[in-house]
């Protein structure tokens, strides 16, 4: 069965704090993506992590990805306020499938909150 | 660029009756669109999603369909409704490749009373 597992599912942060994100994938994947959802709203996208050991940086947030482990990271370094929302890794299973599937299986998605 | 629109933003339906949603995607050709249901404070359920105009795939059995009648277009519908049947619902596009990134509308809030 394909699945997308992300823990914790709930993490209320401080600011200033580091903390990470993880995403476990049942088969080979390596292709996966992390998303931003805010309350109410759709999702934006924040990084594709496209081979192992891929890590993609942007601002506080980094991602990372092992194939091997079939696990992605997304780290968060000092933590504020503006980081608060639900993020989801989402992972493209097409060697599953003999080739492209052109689709994604989300994570259940972690909702953050930062505590001042 | 490129750009998906997704009407109506909100939508409150008495149970029984039909539904219609409708996904457009400008500035780009042939790409994979996605039907994901998202039950309140829960993940992303993927729904349908279609390769090419009138090839749609089901993911999941249940009260709903799908049709791509025209390349850029993607239709979400169902002849009765039921309460279960309420969620965010959110379209999104993507193109065939190594990168298959999806790019989300801006989702439909369903009620079902």
């Amino acid at each position: 069965e394909l699945k997308v597992e992300q823990n914790p599912l709930f993490l209320s942060m401080q600011e200033g704090k580091n903390y990470t994100i993880y995403c476990n994938y049942s088969t080979t994947s390596d292709r996966l993506y992390w998303y931003r959802q805010d309350p109410g709203k759709s999702l934006e996208s924040l990084f594709v992590l496209l081979s192992n050991g891929a890590v993609k940086q942007e601002g506080r947030l980094m991602a990372s990805l092992d194939t091997k482990a079939r696990l992605s990271t997304l780290h968060i370094t000092a933590a504020v306020h503006d980081l608060s929302a639900t993020y989801f890794c989402a992972v493209d299973f097409y060697l599953n499938y003999g080739g492209a599937t052109n689709k994604l299986i989300f994570g259940t998605g972690t909702l953050l909150a930062v505590q001042p | 660029s490129q750009t998906i629109h997704q009407w109506p933003a909100t939508l409150v339906q008495p149970v029984g009756s039909p539904l219609s949603l409708e996904c457009t995607v400008e500035g780009t050709s042939n790409p994979n669109l996605y039907w994901y249901r998202q039950a309140a404070g829960r993940g992303l359920q993927l729904l349908f999603y279609s390769v090419g105009i009138g090839q749609i795939s089901s993911e999941v059995p249940q009260n709903l369909s799908a049709s791509r009648p025209q390349d850029r277009q993607f239709i979400l519908s169902s002849k009765k409704l039921l309460l279960s049947d309420s969620g965010f619902y959110l379209c999104a596009w993507s193109v065939t490749g190594l990168n298959t990134e999806a790019f989300f509308g801006q989702g439909t809030r369903l009620t079902v009373v």
